[in-house]
């Protein structure tokens, strides 16, 4: 089975929907981070959790939220889709030793129409 | 504020020639360098990464990559390309426990038969 498993894979909604992509993870680890990728933009961090009482905002939290459910469990939401977020996005874990691996999910596609 | 830069966003090679990918990183200290790979419909996954020591670290795949603070560069390299190289390869730069890594913009492999 996968360390770091989202849902869906792929998912089709449209602008005004809220939608919620979550992230789960058997690796043990307490940092989890969600990003989306552009084509030729790169991943870009949404927001990030060291643990379950602490999170962050990244450089394009705008427009989204999360949730840290546990700490296997990251949800990242879109209160009010619109069609500039369409776009690829992954979640990833690190452990907190420092040395910031990370260890990335399978990514869920998200069109908004 | 670090930085990571990809300057070819798309490299073509011929299958077993050799490759070498370009990564310039700007941060104020020692930094973590990393190299990851995203196959087709797949995350992200560790190539190799740099923290300290010898600055010429061996990866996954017969990848090797350099570090060079003179040139505040991290290349990546590989003497025998394989069809199942292509791919995008992304380059990443952090620092310890600040748990956060940023990503260059990624550069798309190619390779001809």
């Amino acid at each position: 089975d996968a360390d770091v498993t989202q849902t869906p894979r792929n998912r089709i909604t449209k602008t005004g929907k809220r939608i919620m992509l979550e992230c789960s993870q058997t690796k043990g680890h307490d940092r989890m981070y969600w990003y989306r990728q552009d084509p030729g933009l790169g991943l870009r961090l949404i927001y990030y959790s060291f643990d379950v009482k602490d999170i962050n905002k990244g450089e394009i939290s705008d427009g989204y939220s999360v949730s840290r459910q546990a700490q296997a469990k990251f949800s990242l939401s879109l209160e009010s889709a619109i069609p500039n977020q369409t776009a690829l996005y992954f979640c990833a874990t690190s452990d907190s030793s420092g040395q910031e691996t990370q260890y990335f999910g399978p990514g869920t596609r998200l069109l908004v129409l | 504020a670090q930085s990571v830069t990809q300057p070819d966003i798309h490299i073509t090679v011929s299958e077993g020639a050799s490759l070498e990918l370009r990564c310039n990183y700007s941060y104020g200290a020692t930094p973590y360098l990393f190299w990851y790979v995203q196959s087709p419909g797949q995350g992200l996954q560790l190539l190799l990464k740099y923290f300290s020591g010898d600055t010429l670290v061996q990866g996954i795949k017969g990848f090797e990559a350099e570090f060079k603070r003179s040139q505040s560069s991290f290349n990546l390299r590989k003497p025998s390309v394989h069809w199942s190289d292509a791919a995008e390869y992304f380059c990443a730069v952090g620092r310890g426990n600040a748990g956060k890594s940023t990503f260059g913009d990624g550069t798309t492999l190619t390779v001809k038969p």
